[in-house]
């Protein structure tokens, strides 16, 4: 089946750039997506790129895509202790979404 | 504002006990999804809907069913609750037209003792 992979945890001084990296399988992909939950809430779309893009930029985000290698990152620039969060980075495989298992950002003073 | 709500935040049930957990949305969405959270292993789908009375296995349906009777609701059911079911329970929904967001409820973590 199709897999999404993402390390578990990113610990990262405020201020400082974070970057979480997430590689998938399924080349025929037509969006990625990068989705944030806070604790105790559900998720939220932070972002998205279409998989005919390189980069997509939204402010403190950017997020790059490289095809050939089926890798996405997610870059927060100036992180703040309000990004400190579980980050999923997500595929949409046919009629459905593939979740990676998140990585947890912490975010240190 | 887009809002799925769930009827529960918080549940606490014994083995064997039959589960129902709510999901509404407000948004005439077509699409709508239940996943489970465990840590480590991420969103894992369980079931979902593309319409009124319509469902699809997800990747682990076993243990679980569904039903969609009206276009906001969209209810997940577990016939005899085991102590494996315990999970942070996720739904969502989707317009079938155009965008690609899911939108997520806040979550029910169930227990089962």
């Amino acid at each position: 089946g199709e897999d999404v992979e993402q390390s578990l945890f990113l610990s990262v001084r405020e201020g400082d750039s974070s970057v979480i990296n997430c590689t998938y399988t399924d080349s025929s992909s037509t969006y990625l997506y990068w989705y944030k939950q806070e604790p105790g809430a559900g998720l939220q779309l932070l972002t998205y790129i279409f998989s005919n893009m390189d980069m997509k930029q939204d402010q403190r985000l950017t997020v790059l895509l490289n095809k050939k290698d089926k890798h996405l990152s997610l870059r927060i620039a100036d992180t703040q202790t309000g990004d400190s969060a579980i980050y999923f980075c997500a595929e949409h495989y046919g009629q459905n979404f593939v979740f990676g298992p998140g990585t947890r950002l912490s975010v240190l003073p | 504002d887009v809002k799925v709500t769930q009827s529960s935040r918080y549940l606490v049930k014994r083995t064997g006990e039959k589960v129902f957990l709510e999901c509404v949305q407000d948004m005439d969405h077509e699409n709508m999804f239940w996943y489970r959270q465990d840590p480590g292993l991420g969103l894992r789908l369980i079931y979902f809907s593309y319409d009124v009375k319509m469902k699809e296995k997800g990747d682990i349906p076993e243990g679980y069913s569904v039903s969609r009777e009206k276009k906001e609701r969209f209810s997940l059911i577990l016939e005899s609750a085991s102590t494996n079911q315990t999970s942070m329970y996720l739904c969502a929904s989707k317009t079938e037209q155009g965008a690609r967001e899911q939108y997520f409820g806040p979550g029910t973590r169930l227990t089962v003792t």
